[in-house]
């Protein structure tokens, strides 16, 4: 049963336009939210993370909102690069930070074409 | 600088056989954690430790053991490889218990095939 769900496996933006990349979890005992990016051949790297006690968090291009109510996360990547083509993982725990077990979505695959 | 690194990057193995694959973080975290990369399922959590002799079960971790003698290694081994172990590993490593351990810092990945 997969408690964190990317629904959509590829996203296709064109350069300099907004990407929003949605992720939506099952589990209402999840407290922290993170997003990783991976490009292929590498391992996964943070991106930028959201507690459950906040609805966005910003961090230049990259913002998350966190919509409690409907169990649904998004990351916004404003503007699209090129450089931003990659897997993107959202992932959540509900422990608080006592284990820091994550668990993972399937992952988005970002196409920003110039 | 501080890096987080796996051997071998690809390894193909038969049926039957014990595989090891070898995590070192010279990042000096307490945590420590391999994941499985398979289509469909994301990264799946196999087994995680907080420190030296400190060795715990993730969602997967059937088939696969890990010991921890020392901060920079977590050995990953494979008791009987199966084809189902098929996939992408990845280690990582983590600062300590809190947020902070949240922020996780990934190797680049072994590609292990069994035949």
């Amino acid at each position: 049963d997969q408690q964190v769900k990317q629904n959509s496996p590829s996203l296709s933006v064109q350069e300099g336009r907004i990407s929003i990349l949605n992720c939506d979890y099952t589990n209402s005992m999840f407290d922290y939210f993170l997003w990783y990016k991976k490009y292929p051949a590498e391992g996964p790297t943070f991106l930028i993370s959201i507690s459950s006690i906040k609805d966005k968090n910003e961090d230049g291009r990259f913002t998350v909102f966190l919509n409690k109510s409907a169990k649904h996360l998004s990351l916004h990547i404003v503007p699209s690069q090129p450089g931003d083509s990659a897997v993107y993982f959202c992932a959540a725990s509900d422990d608080g930070g006592a284990t820091n077990k994550l668990i993972f979505g399937t992952g988005t695959l970002l196409a920003v074409q110039p | 600088d501080a890096e987080i690194t796996q051997s071998p990057r690809h390894k193909i193995t038969e049926t039957g056989r014990q595989v090891t694959l070898a995590c070192h973080q010279t990042w000096n975290h307490n945590n420590m954690f391999w994941y499985r990369q398979d289509l469909g399922h994301g990264l799946r959590l196999i087994h995680y430790s907080y420190g030296v002799q400190d060795t715990n079960k993730g969602e997967v971790s059937d088939g696969y053991s890990v010991s921890r003698s020392n901060t920079e290694d977590l050995p990953l081994t494979l008791e009987s490889a199966a084809s189902s172990q098929t996939s992408v590993y990845f280690c990582a490593s983590s600062e300590s218990r809190g947020l902070a351990g949240y922020t996780q810092y990934f190797g680049p990945g072994t590609r292990l095939t069994v035949l």
